[in-house]
């Protein structure tokens, strides 16, 4: 089955850039989705399709996927940026995948 | 306000049995897909199952197969997921979530952007 491998954890300075990745064998062919989870709370979509912003999604979050890496990229940190996040993708062995997700922590 | 709403989640015993429900509003329930994604104590999320707008399509995760049922009833807006045979490992917040596109075999392809706010299930002696 398909495989899809997060950092356990990426710490950012608020203010600054948070790059969180996603690796899996040829991802870049695959779309790649994003969830932001904040602790007892269900999982927001931040990223669909590699790079799209669903609506209410700032700017600043924004995502790239190519070769064996996608990446979730949030600029200008800020503590409300704290949080979970997930890639998913869908394989052709039918099934839903998802990465096994990032602590994003702003210091 | 496009809603997703889980119910019967509770406390069972090892082999036991529980069914979960989704209810839908806001939204044309019968055009969209519909996926169980679930999240054990302290873990990340794994996902469940898949169900056809039409329910012609269903696939399960291995972890789920042969244990767990998905049906739906589009005229009433709902979707169950039927859970037999439970074990500890079963134990997780459950939660139905849809595409963010009502297109059948492409909605495999989109992220999901509706999620329930999540049901317990709790399987312990």
């Amino acid at each position: 089955s398909y495989e899809l491998t997060q950092p356990l954890s990426v710490s950012v300075a608020l203010g600054q850039t948070a790059r969180i990745t996603c690796g899996g064998n040829k991802i870049g062919r695959k779309n790649v989705h994003w969830y932001k989870q904040k602790p007892g709370q269900a999982p927001v979509l931040v990223i669909n399709r590699d790079t799209n912003r669903p609506s209410g999604i700032p700017e600043r979050v924004s995502g790239s996927n190519s070769g064996n890496t996608a990446t979730l990229t949030i600029s200008r940190a800020q503590a409300g940026d704290e949080a979970d996040y997930y890639c998913q993708v869908w394989d052709s062995s039918i099934e839903v995948v998802f990465g096994g997700g990032t602590k994003l922590t702003v210091l | 306000e496009v809603q997703l709403v889980e119910s019967g989640g509770g406390l069972v015993q090892p082999g036991g049995s529980l069914r979960l429900s989704c209810t839908a509003s806001g939204f044309t329930f019968s055009s969209y897909s519909i996926n169980w994604v679930r999240q054990a104590p302290g873990k990340g999320l794994e996902w469940v199952s898949y169900i056809s707008s039409s329910s012609s399509t269903i696939y399960y995760a291995d972890s789920v197969k042969g244990r767990f049922t998905t049906s739906r009833d589009n005229a009433k807006n709902s979707l169950n997921l039927q859970m037999n045979s439970l074990r500890d490992e079963d134990t997780a917040v459950y939660y139905c979530a849809r595409p963010g596109i009502a297109a059948p075999g492409a909605d495999y392809y989109y992220g999901m952007d509706v999620w329930g706010q999540g049901t317990t299930v709790t399987v312990s002696s």
